[in-house]
């Protein structure tokens, strides 16, 4: 596609559900990362896939999230038995292979608010 | 461990005027890649300019340009002719060799009409 897409563009689940957060990157973009933003935050890194090479989960904070993709495509970060202090932007964002220093192109994230 | 700091919060401009924003970083390295980005409230990051630490010369992209000030660790963002348009939160950011972007908090501006 033109641009990174991801959906939901907001999200309201309650307290102990499990929810997923889909991202489609540009086409043709091999990278693609996964950056929370709490509220007066910056972002924090979750994590990061390239092809099909072994992702980099160092940032995810707990074993309550994960995430998938599959070759170059679509990703999904799940958040099992959410907390409100999940409560954040997720922010996801892709680039060419060893491009970083170019750039990421960012979607416009998914609003969590766990209640 | 690489850190960035906007020191910050909060700017305001009037429309027409100049506005610099500070950011700080620590890092040992010394080829790294520094960057801007915008975030108006549509919450897309859009990238404003960035900027190679071993090129000396100061980027420039229109209104915007940037204080690169390496021995310092400083890189500030200079917005010239300010337009309303340009009211966001703005990120420093910093990449060394990885992919691993390390941001820092933000500052929201604001452009008084």
């Amino acid at each position: 596609g033109a641009g990174v897409s991801q959906s939901p563009s907001n999200k309201v689940t309650e307290k102990g559900k499990d929810v997923e957060l889909r991202c489609d990157p540009i086409s043709g973009h091999t990278a693609l990362y996964w950056y929370r933003q709490r509220l007066g935050q910056g972002l924090e890194f979750l994590i990061y896939f390239q092809g099909n090479s072994a992702p980099d989960k160092s940032g995810l904070p707990s074993d309550r999230f994960s995430a998938e993709r599959t070759g170059e495509s679509v990703s999904t970060l799940t958040i099992q038995r959410t907390q409100q202090e999940d409560s954040a932007v997720y922010l996801c964002a892709s680039s060419f292979y060893l491009d970083s220093e170019g750039g990421y192109t960012f979607g416009s994230g998914t609003r969590l608010t766990v209640v | 461990a690489q850190t960035v700091t906007q020191s910050q919060p909060e700017m305001s401009v009037q429309e027409a005027e100049t506005v610099t924003l500070s950011c700080t970083y620590d890092t040992s390295e010394s080829d790294y890649y520094l960057f801007w980005y915008k975030q108006p409230p549509s919450r897309q990051m859009i990238l404003v300019i960035r900027q190679e630490a071993y090129k000396q010369q100061n980027a420039t992209e229109n209104r915007f340009s940037v204080n690169f000030q390496k021995a310092a660790k400083s890189f500030s963002l200079k917005i010239s002719d300010s337009q309303l348009g340009d009211a966001a939160m703005y990120f420093c950011a910093y990449v060394e060799g990885t992919y691993k972007y390390i941001f820092g908090t933000g500052t929201r501006l604001k452009v008084l009409a």
